[in-house]
């Protein structure tokens, strides 16, 4: 069972904004900056948005994240066929001192 | 271009050991912070643990279910990290990828392709 929680599915059509929650505690998100990673099918995973909220050079500026105490949450805005991928949050865990994983969400475009 | 090449991946039984090497191009490789993350078939990440530089002290951390059993060691002078793993277990199988974590405490901007595991009598 992950730490943070995230739903196992999501679904839009082309155009829509997609929003994709993640659940967790004090000891990691309400105390700790949340990733967003990216894994396309076949493919390794790729870093979508850090430490401070920002994309990476190449990410699209339809992905943004967001955070409120101890939930956070990505949002994609004006889906595009090609970002049909398994999303995943992370977070620095202070009492297990651990890097935590939400299960993934797969976004699938209608 | 940053390049993360791992190997060492096959068949092994329970209790068995394997080691992984990850060669990494691109970078300061004695400057960098790196990990390993796992997953394993059908399943989400799950990050293995990870070993800072020396200069940031060169010390690990792991994830407890491997916390004992899986050993990361880094040797600055062939740029290659490693994954000794050890007691090896059915859960233990999927695929490992070697990452740079670029930045602290442990965000992984460069994932290598990965390679698998599998654990199996």
């Amino acid at each position: 069972q992950s730490v943070l929680t995230q739903p196992p599915s999501a679904s839009g059509t082309p155009g829509q904004r997609v929003t994709i929650s993640c659940s967790g505690s004090s000891s990691n998100i309400g105390s700790n900056a949340v990733n967003w990673y990216q894994q396309l099918p076949g493919m390794a995973p790729k870093l979508l948005i850090d430490i401070n909220n920002r994309r990476p050079s190449g990410v699209p500026d339809r992905f943004s994240g967001s955070k409120s105490g101890t939930s956070a949450s990505l949002a994609i805005s004006g889906l595009q066929s090609e970002d049909e991928a398994d999303y995943s949050c992370a977070a620095w865990d202070d009492s297990l001192n651990a890097y935590v994983f939400g299960a993934g969400t797969k976004v699938t475009v209608l | 271009e940053v390049q993360l090449v791992e190997s060492g991946g096959g068949w092994v039984k329970p209790g068995e050991s394997l080691r992984l090497p990850c060669v990494v191009a691109g970078l300061t490789f004695r400057d960098a912070w790196m990990s390993w993350v796992r997953q394993a078939p059908g399943q989400g990440l799950e990050w293995v643990g990870r070993i800072k530089s020396k200069g940031g002290g060169g010390t690990t951390d792991y994830a407890a279910p491997v916390r004992g059993r899986f050993t990361i060691s880094r040797d600055d002078s062939k740029n290659t990290v490693f994954l000794q793993m050890d007691s090896l277990k059915t859960d233990d199988t999927g695929v490992y990828y070697c990452t740079h974590i670029t930045q602290e405490p442990a965000v992984m901007g460069h994932w290598g392709q990965g390679t698998l595991v599998t654990v199996s009598a």
